[in-house]
């Protein structure tokens, strides 16, 4: 089977930084993506990771340790408009790719 | 054209309904999704078809039926829905294998509600 935690919320303020973290438990691992979601609207992509180390796409960065499972999103110079969900998904090759969803972090920024 | 469209994009059904959602893409995906997302929960997979082919069925009850007539189309049947089968249904699309990242792009939902 798989798991993928993330933290259920968080809170930050304009202008700074902040990091989501996903934890994840997979067999078949083929890439992690971060999606970002506001309330009502589909998701939208931000990033993917398939070997370690950071990808950064300006203002977001996402980094990937695999032998850790683990993996941040990180946000710089937070904007109000920058209040939505976070997803952290993982792909997996179980002979056909499968890409699943964590619940997600709730990011509030604040003025 | 990076967009994923869906129809209707509010739907309301009976129990004895029988009704259709649809998703469409001009992208040259080849790969195609049906999610169920409930409130403040994430996307949970139903359904993948690779190459109009269904690949993956997420133990999906028979009362939601997948069709890809084309590699543009993609629709899910439903028929003797529940009430719990309320939701939001996202459609979504991506490269298939090797050819990219294979992120995916999502449509804007039909919200379902069954009474």
């Amino acid at each position: 089977g798989q798991n993928i935690d993330q933290p259920t919320e968080m809170t930050a303020t304009e202008g700074a930084i902040v990091q989501i973290n996903c934890t994840y438990q997979t067999s078949g691992f083929n890439g992690l993506f971060w999606y970002q979601q506001h309330a009502g609207e589909a998701p939208t992509f931000l990033s993917y990771n398939v070997l370690d180390g950071l990808e950064e796409k300006g203002r977001f960065s996402s980094f990937l340790s695999r032998s850790k499972g683990y993996s941040y999103l990180l946000l710089k110079e937070l904007q109000m408009k920058d209040s939505a969900s976070y997803l952290c998904a993982v792909r997996r090759n179980t002979g056909g790719f499968k890409t699943i969803f964590g619940a997600g972090t709730r990011l509030f920024v604040k003025a | 054209d990076t967009e994923v469209t869906q129809t209707p994009k509010h739907l309301v059904m009976g129990m004895t309904n029988k009704k259709s959602l649809k998703c469409e893409q001009h992208m040259g995906h080849r790969a195609m999704y049906w999610y169920k997302q409930k409130a403040k929960k994430p996307p949970e997979l139903m359904f993948v078809y690779s190459y109009e082919k269904l690949s993956i069925n997420e133990s999906v009850p028979s009362r939601f039926s997948p069709e890809c007539p084309n590699s543009s189309l993609l629709n899910l049947h439903l028929h003797a829905l529940q009430p719990e089968d309320s939701a939001l249904y996202l459609c979504a699309s991506s490269q298939e294998g090797l050819a990219g990242v294979g992120e995916q792009y999502f449509g804007p939902g039909t919200r379902l509600t069954v009474t």
